[in-house]
């Protein structure tokens, strides 16, 4: 079974702080993925990553940065935390290819809630 | 750019009845992927269901089949025989373009009742 772990399941951080959540897959996948996820708006792509040390921009990546040093392993940094942060992270994964069945995996996610 | 409209945010089904929840898509490439996901409140995606573009007849997975509508652009999940376990916030997701990234739509909360 494919096994997307995320550090944290809830994390309460002050404003400005520097957040760090964690992802880690188990399946050798090329792909990383970082969502967050709000009531009414779905999930929605901030960072993705299809290679060690290569990330590419998603619809929200304001606000935050990726790290992708090794290929299990996948960070969104807050920089400085805000309120309006305050939200349902997701992490995924899923192979790499131009077959269009790559199904994406994901952890159990992380709900911050920056004060 | 791909988009996916979950028209319903929320939906009420008999235990073991069958529920219909709708997704219409939009995008201009002529390969694409659907996906259907389920959320529970524990918050982990668990994916049901996939539609490729080419594929010629409907998807189904046990109880989940898909009712795929190309010329409409809609892709509906179907459960049969609604189970308590199947309480949950379901998404839609559309992958095409470049590369393997996926568009959710809003989602739909479905609450199977006794």
């Amino acid at each position: 079974d494919v096994k997307v772990t995320q550090s944290s399941r809830y994390l309460v951080k002050r404003t400005g702080e520097k957040v760090f959540l964690e992802c880690v897959q188990d399946m050798d996948h090329e792909n990383m993925f970082w969502y967050r996820q709000d009531p009414g708006l779905g999930l929605r792509l901030i960072y993705f990553s299809y290679d060690v040390k290569m990330k590419e921009k998603g619809d929200i990546p304001e606000g935050y940065s990726v790290s992708r040093e090794k290929k299990e392993r996948f960070s969104l940094i807050l920089e400085s935390a805000s309120t309006n942060q305050t939200s349902m992270y997701l992490c995924a994964s899923s192979l790499y290819g131009r077959e269009r069945k790559n199904i994406q995996y994901f952890g159990a996610g992380t709900r911050l809630s920056v004060l | 750019a791909q988009k996916i409209t979950q028209t319903q945010p929320g939906m009420f089904v008999q235990e073991k009845e069958a529920v219909t929840l709708d997704c219409t898509y939009d995008t201009s490439d002529p390969s694409y992927g659907l996906f259907w996901y389920k959320q529970p409140s524990s918050g982990e995606m668990i994916f049901l269901i996939y539609q490729g573009s080419y594929d010629q007849q409907n998807a189904t997975e046990g109880r989940y089949s898909l009712n795929f509508q190309k010329a409409r652009k809609s892709a509906n999940l179907v459960i049969s025989a609604s189970q308590l376990g199947d309480s949950a916030m379901y998404f839609c997701a559309i992958q095409a373009g470049g590369g393997n990234k996926l568009t959710f739509g809003t989602g739909t909360q479905l609450k199977v009742e006794l």
